[in-house]
């Protein structure tokens, strides 16, 4: 199986900040990367596929890129919205994994 | 709008069974994979499965094999997961999700569903 694993696990930022998710797998994945957010009690949200490709209706504050095993989640001007918990997936090979998930807080 | 409710959770004891459904609103239900994920707080998220859009193909985690079943009646835009013989490490909530394609290979998750809590226990 691949493994996906995030840095940080956690993260503190001021609303206004630009931060940076990293999300690397065991073996190479060329693009088959996607992130989401989730807040507590609810679904994860698709954010990006293809490591850069935003869904639909995702602001453009979110930004995506990698390639083969390193990956980075962006996001640009936190709002109070956007604190939540992030988690990157491979959809490269059977079984489908998830990094550990990394969580923006408040600072 | 494509919208994905999942239901049939609840609490149960170890080694019995239960059926969880996941009902899709919206077109094109039967042209699409479906994926169950799941969400412990313990283990985060792991998948559990995908059954491509005419239900001739399933794939299946591990740990899950040989307990779990995946079905669907694109008749009724539903999508179903038998879990047998549950254990306590099934306890998590379940989500459905609609793959971006088929249900092959290489496809993202397009739209979830807001997940349903199994608890496995005596």
């Amino acid at each position: 199986d691949i493994q996906m694993t995030q840095s940080p696990s956690s993260l503190s930022a001021s609303v206004g900040d630009s931060v940076t998710i990293t999300c690397r797998a065991s073996q190479g994945i060329t693009n088959y990367l996607a992130w989401f957010q989730q807040k507590p009690g609810k679904a994860p949200k698709s954010l990006i596929y293809a490591a850069s490709r935003l869904h639909s209706g995702v602001p453009s504050k979110f930004s995506g890129s990698g390639s083969g095993t390193e990956f980075t989640l962006t996001i640009s001007s936190l709002q109070p919205e956007d604190f939540a918990t992030y988690y990157c997936q491979q959809y490269n090979s059977y079984p489908y994994t998830f990094g550990q998930g990394t969580k923006l807080e408040i600072k | 709008q494509v919208q994905l409710v999942e239901s049939g959770g609840g609490v149960v004891q170890p080694g019995r069974s239960l059926r969880l459904s996941c009902a899709v609103s919206g077109s094109g239900f039967s042209t699409y994979g479906m994926h169950w994920v799941r969400q412990t707080p313990g283990k985060g998220l792991e998948w559990v499965g995908v059954i491509s859009y005419d239900g001739t193909n399933k794939y299946y985690v591990e740990s899950v094999k040989g307990r779990f079943t995946m079905s669907r009646d694109n008749s009724k835009n539903t999508l179903y997961l038998e879990m047998n013989s549950l254990r306590v490490d099934d306890t998590a909530v379940y989500y459905c999700a609609q793959a971006s394609g088929y249900g092959f290979f290489t496809e993202f998750f397009q739209h979830w569903g807001q997940g349903t809590l199994v608890t496995v226990s005596s």
